[in-house]
């Protein structure tokens, strides 16, 4: 089976912390991504890596980073968390474009 | 923006009937997908459509796709408790330069013993 590993589940950290969100994958994976989900807004897209140390801009990039350095491995770093970025953050990723995308468990961050 | 939008938001029906999502997107696609989210979980994929497909069938689910309006369905036949969920559309849009899938907001779907 597929494994998609988010780090922490929860988190809670203060206002202008950097705060990273790790996310591992198991299946030798090319494409992988990060969204965030806020009720009633769905899923939106932040970044998304089609191969290592490759990175493409989301819908909503702003005040997020990425880092892919090693193919099983994509994390979203918030240089600056502000409240506002208080979310469930999901981590996926799939063989390649066309197929079928795993998500991980999920992280949720509370900025105070 | 976002891709797909769901519809309904959401849905309260008794076990044993069927239940009826939809989506509906703005561009043109590859294939659809339908996810399903348990409360406060991650998603799972549940089914496939490719843009050449109509009709899709997986044990109690049926999609249907409809490229000309830019729409498709889920129907869960006679649903059970354990079938309430959130329930997401994707599309792997064809214009994009590189490989995102969108997702839509998503339909709620209760399902009352």
């Amino acid at each position: 089976d597929v494994k998609v590993t988010q780090s922490s589940r929860y988190l809670v950290k203060r206002t202008g912390e950097k705060v990273f969100l790790e996310c591992v994958q198991d299946m030798d994976h090319e494409n992988m991504f990060w969204y965030r989900q806020d009720p009633g807004l769905g899923l939106r897209l932040i970044y998304f890596s089609y191969d290592v140390k490759m990175k493409e801009k989301g819908d909503i990039p702003e005040g997020y980073s990425v880092s892919r350095e090693k193919k099983e491995r994509f994390s979203l770093i918030l240089e600056s968390a502000s409240t506002n970025q208080t979310s469930m953050y999901l981590c996926a990723s799939r063989v390649s474009s066309g197929n079928t995308i795993y998500f991980g468990e999920g992280s949720w961050l509370t900025v105070v | 923006s976002q891709q797909g939008e769901e519809d309904p938001q959401a849905l309260s029906i008794q076990e044993g009937e069927n239940a009826t999502m939809n989506c509906s997107y703005k561009t043109s696609i590859n294939n659809l997908q339908w996810y399903r989210q348990n409360s406060g979980r991650g998603l799972v994929h549940l089914i496939l459509i490719r843009s050449n497909e109509r009709e899709k069938h997986s044990g109690r689910l049926r999609v249907t796709l409809d490229t000309s309006k830019k729409s498709s369905s889920l129907l869960i036949t006679a649903s059970r408790a354990a079938d309430t969920a959130s329930y997401f559309c994707a599309t792997d849009g064809r214009s994009y330069n590189t490989d995102k899938l969108i997702f839509g907001t998503g339909t709620r779907l209760q399902v009352f013993p």
